[in-house]
């Protein structure tokens, strides 16, 4: 049973473009989302997170929206950089414990 | 701030074989888990270690097994290794003592059985 669903599997963006990537799960007891972002070789480095109390988290060129009744969440890059190429993890973690379910995954190609 | 450790890097061994992986958590980090990243998919959970006790554990037989030392250093050891055990293997580490703490990851072990 897969409780974090992510798409796109893969996605091209332009540099300068705003990459996407979209999240849903099933389980109501998550209450911590964060994404993670990944390089070939290197482990997931968290990037930025956000709890389901608020609609929208921004760090920088990273911004997070989260809609509690449709139990979806995505990631925004805005003004993508070649260096933004990575794979990207959307992830969720209950309330009590700090196991983290993860998504498949997006690998993001900015081209410049 | 000294981040995650793990040895060795890279791994091969054969079918059957059993392998220990090592993990330094972060400093100041007391609790320890492992993943394993198959490739092109995301990490997934195979046990939590605090106070040297595992203390939660995903959907992985019993020939996963780990252990937890007083400086909160890991390992992990697969046993009866088969060729579905190839993979990342991901250890992180987060504090208990810090409300929703993140976890940090470390490079992992990329682990090949032949």
């Amino acid at each position: 049973q897969q409780q974090v669903k992510q798409s796109p599997q893969s996605l091209i963006v332009q540099k300068g473009g705003i990459s996407i990537i979209n999240c849903a799960y099933e389980n109501t007891a998550f209450d911590y989302f964060p994404w993670y972002q990944q390089f070939p070789g290197k482990g997931p480095a968290l990037l930025i997170a956000i709890r389901p109390d608020v609609s929208e988290k921004k760090e920088g060129r990273f911004t997070i929206s989260f809609n509690k009744s449709a139990k979806q969440f995505s990631l925004h890059i805005m003004d993508s950089q070649p260096g933004d190429s990575a794979t990207y993890f959307c992830a969720a973690r209950k309330a009590a414990g700090n196991k983290l379910t993860f998504g498949g995954g997006t690998r993001v190609l900015v081209k410049p | 701030e000294t981040g995650v450790t793990q040895s060795p890097t890279h791994l091969i061994k054969t079918r059957g074989q059993q392998v220990t992986l090592r993990c330094s958590s972060q400093s100041g980090h007391n609790t320890v888990s492992w993943y394993q990243q198959a490739l092109g998919q995301g990490p997934q959970f195979i046990f939590q270690y605090y106070r040297e006790e595992e203390n939660g554990r995903g959907n992985f037989p019993p020939r996963f097994s780990g252990l937890q030392f007083p400086n909160y250093s890991s390992e992990l050891n697969v046993n009866a290794l088969e060729l579905d055990d190839s993979a990342l293997y991901l250890c992180a580490s987060t504090s208990s003592t810090q409300e929703k703490s993140p976890l940090h990851f470390g490079n992992g072990t990329r682990l090949t059985v032949t």
